[in-house]
């Protein structure tokens, strides 16, 4: 079964770092373009960033202390969040990208900045 | 980027057809075919309904038809069902190789 699992979202105070990460099952997560996006409470999608299978990299402008990474090996992606805002909070999603669309998605995992 | 503009919300009563409406510009919407859909139960995932513009993913049903027409792309739900209740948004590629979304529709099914 084709299958995302993101993990590490918690509780961190303003300025802190926290790294996402999402466990691809059932396909090789190398060969795709994967996506971030994030939902915070009530609100709509917002696209975060995006790793290409060349490993090209893209960011939205508020994602500027962000990097996105993947490690082949653990077939596996990441979201390294440093100097994390009370804007930050949301739900984080990783999704595979398909034809320009994003046709797996994850749980999700939360993020809550607060002191 | 600013968001795609959809409605925020829309209404209809089984069987009957609705319309979501997303706008963008000539450098996101109208420029690509990178244009997707996503339903969205409440506490749930948002889940793929269409891809570049009006293909449905294998499992979605033909009730659901996606078009696009210079900076406004559409998805039509036809035969409304309960469970068409959600929240949908849209999706487009952009010319600054990012991407955007809608701010979301509520469709409520009376």
């Amino acid at each position: 079964e084709v299958q995302l699992v993101e993990s590490g979202g918690r509780l961190v105070q303003p300025g802190g770092s926290l790294r996402l990460s999402c466990a691809a099952s059932g396909f090789t997560l190398s060969v795709y373009d994967m996506h971030w996006v994030r939902q915070a409470a009530g609100k709509g999608l917002e696209w975060v960033s995006t790793i290409g299978s060349a490993g090209d990299t893209y960011y939205a402008a508020s994602a500027s202390r962000f990097t996105i990474s993947r490690e082949d090996a653990k077939n596996s992606l990441f979201l390294q969040m440093n100097n994390l805002r009370a804007g930050d909070t949301a739900v984080y999603y990783c999704a595979r990208d398909r034809e320009g669309g994003m046709d797996v998605w994850g749980q999700g995992t939360t993020v809550t900045v607060s002191s | 980027q600013s968001a795609l503009t959809q409605p925020a919300s829309v209404s209809g009563s089984p069987g009957q057809s609705i319309t979501i409406s997303c706008t963008g510009t000539s450098s996101d919407v109208g420029a690509y075919k990178y244009v997707s859909w996503y339903q969205q139960h409440p506490g749930k995932a948002p889940k793929f309904m269409i891809y570049e513009v009006s293909n449905r993913p294998s499992g979605v049903s033909d009730r659901f038809y996606g078009s696009k027409s210079g900076n406004t792309a559409s998805l039509t739900i036809s035969g409304l069902r309960e469970e068409d209740e959600a929240d949908y948004y849209c999706c487009s590629y952009t010319s600054s190789n990012t991407w955007v979304f809608g701010g979301g529709t509520r469709l409520t099914v009376l």
